[in-house]
């Protein structure tokens, strides 16, 4: 069965700390996607992740690929408050339509 | 570049009736949308893929005569919610792939969906 699964579900940073989202899925993807999205509203592209080993940054985040490990992270350095959201990330497993993780929602406490 | 919109944005139907949810390519044709539903606090769950000028494969679990879907050019598709519900209502987005540019899915603003 294919999963995508995030962790953690929920979190809550101090702004100026670093973290760490991760995303696991459970057979080969060609392609890794991250969004993000605000209440009430739809999805924001972040970034899309093309083969093992990509790293992308836009900002004070940066997202990466381990296609061996069947793992992909998000993480956030020196989180500041706009940053509060939800974060998905969604796997294309060869079908070209998207199978989204979780999500994670993540606060940012002042 | 790459707009893609929803309409209506809200949409407020009564149990038993039925309602079109437009989705528009903008400024890109589109050979394939999909039409996404998402429940409060929930993960985004494919609903169907729309080919433009074919029948929308839906996904398992995913009634076809409940939700139509037509995809009648490369810049328009539709789903229509029939005879809805109160369980229907949920929040509705389509996304877009442009042809160009094959791994780029453009997504659409949502359209949230009440049946009273």
């Amino acid at each position: 069965e294919l999963k995508v699964e995030q962790n953690p579900l929920f979190l809550s940073m101090q702004e100026g700390k670093n973290y760490t989202i991760y995303c696991n899925y459970s057979t080969t993807s060609d392609r890794l996607y991250w969004y993000r999205q605000d209440p009430g509203k739809s999805l924001e592209s972040l970034f899309v992740l093309l083969s093992n080993g990509a790293v992308k940054q836009e900002g004070r985040l940066m997202a990466s690929l381990d296609t061996k490990a069947r793992l992909s992270t998000l993480h956030i350095t020196a989180a500041v408050h706009d940053l509060s959201a939800t974060y998905f990330c969604a796997g294309d497993f060869g079908n070209e339509k998207l199978t989204f993780g979780t999500g994670t929602r993540l606060t940012i406490i002042p | 570049g790459a707009v893609v919109s929803q309409h209506p944005s809200r949409v407020i139907c009564k149990s038993g009736t039925s309602v079109k949810i437009e989705c528009r390519s903008l400024d890109f044709q589109a050979t394939t949308m999909f039409w996404y539903r998402q429940f409060p606090k929930q993960s985004l769950m494919l609903m169907a893929t729309s080919n433009e000028g074919s029948k929308a494969t839906y996904e398992q679990g995913v009634e076809k005569d409940k939700f139509l879907i037509n995809h009648a050019s490369l810049t328009l598709s539709t789903l229509t919610v029939t005879s809805a519900h109160p369980e229907d209502s949920s929040f509705y987005i389509c996304s877009a792939r442009e042809i160009a540019v094959s791994y780029e899915q453009y997504f659409g603003p949502g359209t949230r969906l009440t049946v009273t």
